[in-house]
């Protein structure tokens, strides 16, 4: 049963540019939440998606979009990316209306130049 | 959401047993205390959640006395597998919905 994946394992992009991420949840969970985590610092909430659409959005920007598939997997998007879009993206995935924690993957390291 | 205060990091011998004690002055009452590991390049890791006296599992204990204000992370006979940065977390037990809001966190460096 594999768990959370994630793709590209890394990336190096420039300012300006636009960035694509991708997540495959946990097998038999429906719901993806990505985190942005700085060096140093804890995992930093972005948004969530639930059958489809966003449920939750943390404090970020209009430049982190994202979108979820009908087969659960996920895609997080920034735009106009900024040296501080530096960071280790995680994605996690759970089951809604469980009491289960969240699984995260091994993240995406965007490195912005 | 209930603001949590930890050491910033720890260092202990292996063998030894670790407590990472973590404050959460303002925990709500339907407030549940959880513990996630991070090891570096890596996703965190829940290790464990408990919402009053004590929860034990394969890997930890966690210790919450009777006013919640505060908990503690118990790791017993740690080896250097355990380096890793540990989070306390505080929220709602369903976390499949919520949102998860990490501090800095505890860097724990395992000495052999």
């Amino acid at each position: 049963d594999a768990g959370v994946t994630q793709s590209p394992t890394h990336l190096i992009k420039t300012r300006g540019q636009q960035v694509t991420l991708r997540c495959s949840p946990k097998s038999g969970h429906d719901t993806v939440s990505w985190y942005q985590q700085a060096l140093g610092q804890g995992p930093q909430f972005i948004f969530q998606y639930y059958e489809e659409e966003e449920r939750q959005r943390g404090n970020f920007p209009d430049r982190f979009s994202g979108h979820q598939f009908p087969n659960y997997s996920s895609e997080l998007n920034v735009n106009a990316l900024l040296l501080g879009d530096s960071a280790l993206y995680l994605c996690a995935s759970s089951l809604a209306g469980q009491g289960d924690e969240q699984f995260f993957g091994p993240g995406t390291r965007l490195t912005v130049l | 959401l209930a603001k949590t205060t930890q050491p910033i990091s720890m260092d202990s011998y292996e063998g030894q047993e670790v407590n990472i004690t973590c404050s959460h002055n303002n925990i709500a009452t339907n407030d549940y205390i959880t513990w996630y590991q991070q090891f570096p390049s890596q996703g965190p890791r829940f290790i464990i959640q408990g919402y009053k006296t004590k929860v034990t599992n394969e890997v930890a204990s966690l210790f919450i006395p009777a006013d919640r204000k505060s908990s503690t992370l118990s790791l017993p006979r740690v080896s250097l597998s355990d380096t890793a940065v540990y989070y306390c977390l505080v929220g709602k037990s369903n976390f499949g919905n919520e949102k998860l809001t990490f501090g800095t966190g505890t860097r724990l460096t395992i000495i052999p």
